[in-house]
């Protein structure tokens, strides 16, 4: 069973850019979670979708979107980049069924740095 | 406000013996514990999980421990391995909010030979 797969790996975008990162969840998987990695703030929580609908969402700015397809591929974009967005971007998966106790898996992750 | 707190930043033992790993929380809405090991540039890889409703949970050398008294978790490994080697997340999730895992800032692990 394939895991979670995010594209690109890496990637260096301007200051002003916006940036789009992909999600394939695992097979059966209808939740799609987004963290952010920093060293300073470590991982925090961005959005989770689930069957196409934004169910939670973290304490970030508008900058940073998100969508979720009937596939349950999933898509995040951070417009107008700053130097701070750059870090790691988690992508995860899961059922997204009951209220609580399902296990997250996490993707690879897509390394954004700013210039 | 650290929800999730992993006070020890590192910890190294020796190969054979004990890890435990700590981990605290605050907010008692919290009903699903994770814990997950990290490799630099790499995305964290599911170890083990408690429910609420359990103090302990096994799985081959990973062993989670629940105090919801003290809102305490611990992780043991025995017998530690170099492979081992590497930074461990405590997570954790509320009711209705699953999706949205609050991580401690990590513990860096060094088993040594």
């Amino acid at each position: 069973k394939a895991g979670v797969t995010q594209t690109p790996r890496y990637l260096i975008k301007t200051r002003g850019q916006q940036v789009t990162l992909s999600c394939s969840p695992i097979s059966g998987h209808r939740s799609v979670s987004w963290y952010q990695q920093t060293p300073g703030q470590g991982l925090q929580f961005l959005f989770e979708y689930f069957s196409e609908t934004q169910r939670n969402k973290g304490n970030f700015p508008g900058r940073f979107s998100g969508r979720q397809f009937s596939n349950s591929r999933s898509e995040m974009n951070v417009s107008t980049l700053e130097l701070g967005d750059s870090a790691l971007y988690l992508c995860a998966s899961s059922s997204g069924t009951g209220n609580s106790g399902n296990t997250i898996y996490f993707g690879e992750g897509s390394w954004l740095t700013v210039v | 406000d650290q929800q999730v707190k992993q006070n020890s930043p590192s910890l190294s033992v020796q190969e054979g013996r004990i890890s435990i790993l700590n981990c605290d929380y605050t907010n008692s809405m919290f009903d699903y514990f994770l814990w997950y090991k990290k490799y630099p540039a790499e995305g964290p890889t599911f170890l083990i999980s408690i429910s609420s409703i359990k103090d302990k949970n096994e799985d081959g050398r990973f062993t989670v421990f629940l105090n919801k008294s003290a809102k305490h978790l611990s992780l043991h490994i025995v017998p530690s391995q170099p492979g081992d080697s590497a930074v461990y997340f405590c997570a954790a999730s509320g009711m209705g909010s699953q999706g949205n895992l609050i991580f401690g800032k990590g513990t860096k692990l060094s088993v040594k030979p």
